[in-house]
C-alpha cells in the first residue's frame, strides 16, 4: 500500500511568486485534506477534495487554490506569496471527508 | 482562536515510567479526537482516536480518555519507552458527513529518557 506523497520537500521561493505544491493520496482514499503548519504551531486547515470538488475551507484566503484531479491526487496553488506563507505544507489524505487523517511528510516553502 | 490547545509545550519523562500528554477544547460540538505522533522530517501518524460517545479508549501501551465535561482529553503511554519521543497533536472535529476540518493543538514534545 503506497502512502502520501508529496513534492518537493523544500522549495525557496521570493514574495510575489507563485507556488505549486504536489500531493498523492494513499491508495483508496478518495479525500484529500491540506494543512499549513507553522513553526510552533499546529496544522492549521487551508482546504480539502472530495471527489474533485472542494470541500470545505478553512481561514485561507482566494490565492489559496486547489485542484484533485481524477486519480485523486491534488495540488495546491498559492499566488503572489508573501513571508508568512513560509511554513510547512502538509497534505493528508483519507477514506472519506471525516475520517482519519494520513499525512505525508510535507513541503518546506521557505519565501524570502 | 484556538479550539484546541496543549499548554504543555513539553514533557520528560523515565523510560518505563507513564507519560501524560494533556490537550483541552472549547468547541461543545467536537464529537470526534485523535492524537497524531510527529517525528521530524516526517508528517504527523495517527496513533488513536476517541469518539465523544466513550470516554475510553484503549490501543496496546497507549490509551486516550474524554472528559466531556471538563472538554479536556488525555492520551497515557505506558510505559513510555524512547521511541515514543516525537510531538504529539491532539486534534478533533465536528459532526459526520460534513467534510470539515480537523482542528489540532500546537504539540507537546515528549522526550523519553533511558
Amino acid at each position: 500500500e503506497t502512502g502520501v506523497t508529496q513534492s518537493p520537500t523544500h522549495l525557496i521561493k521570493t514574495r510575489g511568486q507563485q507556488v505549486t505544491l504536489r500531493c498523492s493520496s494513499q491508495s483508496g482514499h478518495n479525500t484529500v485534506s491540506w494543512y499549513q503548519q507553522a513553526l510552533g504551531q499546529g496544522p492549521q486547515f487551508i482546504f480539502q477534495y472530495y471527489r474533485e470538488e472542494e470541500n470545505g475551507r478553512g481561514n485561507f484566503p482566494p490565492r489559496f487554490s486547489g485542484l484533485q484531479f481524477p486519480n485523486y491526487s491534488s495540488e495546491l496553488n498559492v499566488n503572489a506569496l508573501e513571508l508568512d506563507d513560509s511554513a510547512l505544507y502538509l497534505c493528508a489524505s483519507s477514506y472519506s471527508p471525516n475520517e482519519k487523517l494520513f499525512f505525508g511528510s510535507g513541503t518546506q516553502l521557505s519565501v524570502l | 482562536d484556538q479550539q484546541v490547545k496543549q499548554n504543555s509545550p513539553s514533557l520528560s519523562v523515565q523510560e518505563g515510567r507513564i507519560s501524560i500528554l494533556n490537550c483541552d477544547y472549547t468547541n461543545s460540538m467536537f464529537d470526534y479526537f485523535l492524537w497524531y505522533k510527529k517525528y521530524p522530517a516526517e508528517g504527523p501518524t495517527f496513533l488513536i482516536s476517541i469518539s465523544s460517545i466513550k470516554d475510553k479508549n484503549e490501543d496496546g501501551r497507549f490509551t486516550v480518555f474524554l472528559n466531556k465535561s471538563a472538554k479536556h482529553l488525555s492520551l497515557h503511554i505506558v510505559p513510555s519507552q524512547p521511541g515514543d519521543s516525537a510531538v504529539y497533536f491532539c486534534a478533533a472535529t465536528v459532526g459526520q458527513n460534513t467534510g470539515n476540518q480537523f482542528y489540532f493543538g500546537t504539540g507537546t514534545s515528549l522526550t523519553v529518557i533511558p
